[in-house]
């Protein structure tokens, strides 16, 4: 099993400011990654996938990079809307789905 | 616009059966695999089950193996997930998903409480 480990566990960012939120893979996943985030009560809903592509209506704030093992998810101008948890999951090793623990991103 | 509704959650004992529903709208249900996905409260993340386009390809998580069964519907657009010999560890949000090498649209979810 690919073990995917997000940090940090929470992050505090002030709305305005640029948030990056970490991933890593317990081995390589190619660009075979993709980003959700989930509000409160609510389902996730996908962000980013082959790791750097946003899904259809996602802002341009929100960006995501890397390959391999090491990943960034990165939120340029946080909006209110924007704090939430966020996943990532590889889906290389398909149907062997893996995903992060999550990292709350909240209001500082 | 791609729409997915779920619905038989609720409370069983353990032991119990139940069984999920998931209506599909907005899209070609017959073109996609489609998967059950559950969140434990206060959890993250678990796939549960895989279904392909066809029904002929199933996968399952090694925690529900044996107890779960996925389905499909392709002239009603509909997915199921009957399941049997449910644990209190079952009890979660189960939602259900498009697949496309990633999960692309989610329904709302619907929960399943296993308790005495």
């Amino acid at each position: 099993e690919i073990v995917m480990t997000q940090s940090p566990a929470t992050l505090s960012v002030s709305p305005g400011e640029r948030a990056t939120l970490s991933c890593r893979a317990s081995q390589s996943v190619s660009s075979n990654l993709a980003w959700y985030q989930q509000k409160p009560g609510q389902a996730p809903r996908l962000l980013i996938y082959g790791a750097s592509t946003r899904a259809t209506g996602i802002p341009a704030r929100f960006s995501g990079s890397g390959s391999g093992t090491e990943f960034t998810l990165t939120i340029s101008s946080l909006q209110s809307e924007d704090f939430a948890v966020y996943y990532c999951q590889q889906y290389n090793n398909w149907p062997l789905i893996t995903f992060g623990q999550g990292t709350r991103l909240e209001i500082k | 616009q791609v729409q997915l509704v779920e619905s038989g959650g609720g409370l069983v004992k353990p032991g119990g059966s139940l069984r999920l529903s998931c209506a599909a709208s907005g899209f070609t249900f017959s073109d996609y695999y489609m998967s059950w996905i559950r969140q434990a409260p206060g959890k993250g993340l678990e796939w549960v089950s895989y279904i392909s386009s066809s029904g002929s390809t199933i996968y399952y998580a090694d925690s529900v193996k044996g107890r779960f069964t996925i389905s499909r519907d392709n002239a009603k657009n509909s997915l199921y997930l009957q399941m049997n010999s449910l644990r209190a560890e079952d009890t979660a949000v189960y939602y259900c998903a498009r697949w496309s090498d990633y999960w692309d649209y989610w329904g709302q979810g619907t929960l399943v409480t296993v308790s005495s």
